[in-house]
């Protein structure tokens, strides 16, 4: 079964320090998608990033950086110079394209960020 | 990105009333949508999985009988909960999903307060 943990329950930091929040993830599906998407206080889910399970490249998107590692089943996202903005929480999901081809999220526990002035 | 509406954004009722929450997609057809709801400092569970013009999918342990689910069209989806009650007051999300790409949007939430 597909399963998303996100270990970390909460974190806080100090402005401008930098930050990974961890995701360990488990299928057995060979074809898959990873996701992270930050939820502010208002609610709303904002896409971060989707990564194939074919691309392990790492990816750097301004503040924001992605490690993906198949290896160890893990996709942990890491903010550098962090911001107050930066509070929110964070979950990490996975999508399965098996022979069902739903595309259904499965989501960890989420991580709540605060970033402290 | 595609974007995903919801209506109501935030609803009050009534113990035992039925509350109708829509999801719309605003700029492309969605042969699929989910429904997730999501407790207070908690994560997203998916409730079900709705696909136009056919019966939803409901993960276990969801009552489908309680969580009304219509897929009537390719841009829009209803849940509706019937006979809610306060354990039902929840932040509900709808997503729409591009099978061939994996890529899914998701709408604003829909935050239902039971009294």
């Amino acid at each position: 079964a597909q399963k998303v943990t996100q270990a970390q329950t909460e974190i806080s930091v100090v402005e401008k320090e930098d930050v990974t929040l961890d995701c360990v993830y488990e299928t057995r599906d060979t074809t898959y998608y990873l996701f992270w998407y930050k939820q502010p206080p208002s609610g709303e889910l904002v896409f971060l990033i989707r990564r194939n399970s074919f691309d392990e490249q790492n990816e750097i998107s301004g503040r924001y950086s992605w490690n993906f590692q198949k290896s160890t089943s893990s996709f942990n996202f890491t903010i550098t110079a962090s911001q107050v903005v930066d509070s929110a929480v964070y979950f990490c999901a996975l999508s399965e394209f098996g022979s069902s081809n739903t595309g259904k999220l499965i989501f960890g526990q989420g991580t709540t960020l605060q970033v402290k002035p | 990105g595609a974007v995903v509406s919801q209506h109501p954004s935030r609803v009050i009722c009534k113990s035992g009333t039925s509350v109708k929450i829509e999801c719309r997609s605003l700029d492309f057809q969605a042969t699929t949508m989910f429904w997730y709801r999501q407790f207070p400092k908690q994560s997203l569970m998916l409730m079900a999985t709705s696909n136009e013009g056919s019966k939803a999918t409901y993960e276990q342990g969801v009552e489908k009988d309680k969580f009304l689910i219509n897929h009537a069209s390719l841009t829009l989806s209803t849940l509706t909960v019937t006979s809610a009650h306060p354990e039902d007051s929840s932040f509900y999300i709808c997503s729409a999903g591009q099978t061939s790409s994996g890529e899914q949007f998701f709408g604003p939430g829909t935050r239902l307060t039971v009294l």
